[in-house]
């Protein structure tokens, strides 16, 4: 196991509610990253947390917004669901260290939105 | 091209067999390359890291051609347990994002 743990495993929402997801990172690592999944596509980076600030973002809307905390766990949080946001929502850890893009995934939350 | 792009799968094939995935990369600067291995909904799991020409591990070697920008994964002497969905994984973006390939997905048979 990676020691990435995610919260909650399941979530059903309605449209245009707003969603947090949590992330605990893996002893050490100091670096989390977000990714959305949809069914039969590849993750999709959300954005990244490194110390706290946000250090890369993909191609998604401001609704989707985040927090990194001192102890490096980290929150996602979605504003006025839309169904299309229903996916596979995973967090990963690492350590950013020069060279190093090793990243471990946590078991993901599932998100439906209806 | 596509940032990412993987055989589109499924591949089927008996225990036993040897098999190969490929994937091809946009971004000509890359230098380090992973494969995840992930099982029906699970998350990834890190497979394999290629930084230079490529790895061995096992059943499992990946090659890189830096020219043609491909890796590939060969899988030998398959496993029941070997079938999942293999992801290719390039850090594309800066502060080590990783872009993903839409996966293939790999079903051995007894």
């Amino acid at each position: 196991e990676t020691g990435v743990t995610q919260s909650p495993t399941h979530l059903i929402k309605t449209r245009g509610q707003q969603v947090t997801l949590r992330c605990s990172s893996q002893s050490g690592h100091n670096t989390v990253s977000w990714y959305q999944q949809a069914l039969g596509q590849g993750p999709q980076f959300i954005f990244q947390y490194y110390r706290e600030e946000e250090n890369g973002r993909g191609n998604f809307p401001p609704r989707f917004s985040g927090l990194q905390f001192p102890n490096y766990s980290s929150e996602l949080n979605v504003n006025a669901l839309e169904l299309d946001d229903s996916a596979l929502y995973l967090c990963a850890s690492s350590l950013t260290t020069g060279g190093s893009y090793e990243q471990y995934f946590g078991p993901g939350t599932r998100l439906t939105v209806t | 091209r596509k940032e990412v792009e993987q055989d589109p799968g499924p591949f089927n094939v008996p225990e036993g067999a040897t098999v190969a995935f490929n994937c091809t990369y946009s971004n000509s600067a890359s230098q380090s390359f992973f494969w995840y291995r992930q099982d029906c909904r699970k998350e990834p799991k890190l497979l394999m890291s290629v930084y230079s020409s490529g790895n061995e591990d096992g059943r499992f070697t990946a090659q890189l051609n830096r020219a043609s920008q491909y890796i590939s994964l060969l899988i030998r002497d398959s496993k029941l347990s070997d079938s999942a969905t293999y992801l290719c994984v390039v850090p594309l973006g800066g502060y080590s994002t990783l872009t993903f390939g839409k996966g293939t997905m790999l079903l051995v048979s007894p």
